[in-house]
């Protein structure tokens, strides 16, 4: 079966500090991967997305960044935090196909930028 | 991004009572997917749609997806207190990756 791990699960950085957050997946193979963030009481704002490795589109103009270094890694990353980059961010993935298929969500890492 | 009206924003139940929210859009798609999040956790899908008025039941859940291909709703039925948390809609069209959008969240608090 698949699973999928992302770390850490909370996170407090300070303004100004690199940012470095983790998602694997298990069980399958050439996953499209998601990450999304999600203010407080907020719905699902998708940030980036990647298709297969090395491979990144970006939704929205930020200070963050994303990386597909292998097949089922996926890493969002900041040079710079700031306080608006704080949130409860979430790694998805779903199988590789254009459409009909679920996503499927990381635990989350709660991010409070200080 | 594409945006789907989902309703109520919040809902306050007794337990017992069944529990009714729908989601809207102006555009058409082919999957309508429902998931609930609970407090520091990543939702979780609960039920997945794939044709213009398919009925589909999950224990005491049970969502539709709407003929006109625009809405879905959810209905669980004798709501417990462990039904608490946010569920959330997501319609999936079939072009490109970035192609799930979600609602905004039905907040739903179960009184015991």
């Amino acid at each position: 079966s698949q699973t999928i791990h992302q770390w850490p699960a909370t996170l407090v950085q300070p303004v100004g500090s690199p940012l470095s957050l983790e998602c694997t997946v298990e069980g399958t193979s050439n996953p499209n991967l998601y990450w999304y963030r999600q203010a407080a009481g907020r719905g699902l704002q998708l940030l980036f997305y990647s298709v297969g490795i090395g491979q990144i589109s970006s939704e929205v103009p930020q200070n963050l960044s994303a990386s597909r270094p292998q097949d089922r890694q996926f890493i969002l990353s900041s040079k710079k935090l700031l306080l608006s980059d704080s949130g409860f961010y979430l790694c998805a993935w779903s199988k590789g196909s254009w459409y009909g298929t679920e996503a499927f969500f990381g635990q989350g890492t709660r991010l409070t930028v200080v | 991004g594409q945006q789907l009206n989902q309703s109520p924003q919040s809902m306050f139940i007794q337990e017992g009572e069944d529990v009714s929210m729908n989601c809207t859009s102006s555009s058409i798609f082919n999957t309508w997917l429902w998931y609930k999040q609970e407090p520091g956790e990543g939702p979780v899908l609960l039920i997945a749609l794939y044709k213009a008025g398919e009925l589909t039941s999950n224990g005491r859940l049970t969502a539709q997806f709407g003929i006109t291909r625009k809405d879905s709703f959810l209905n669980i039925s004798a709501s417990i207190p462990s039904d608490v948390g946010i569920y959330f809609c997501a319609g999936q069209t079939q072009t490109g990756a970035n192609n799930l959008f979600f609602g905004t969240g039905t907040r739903l608090t179960v009184i015991p």
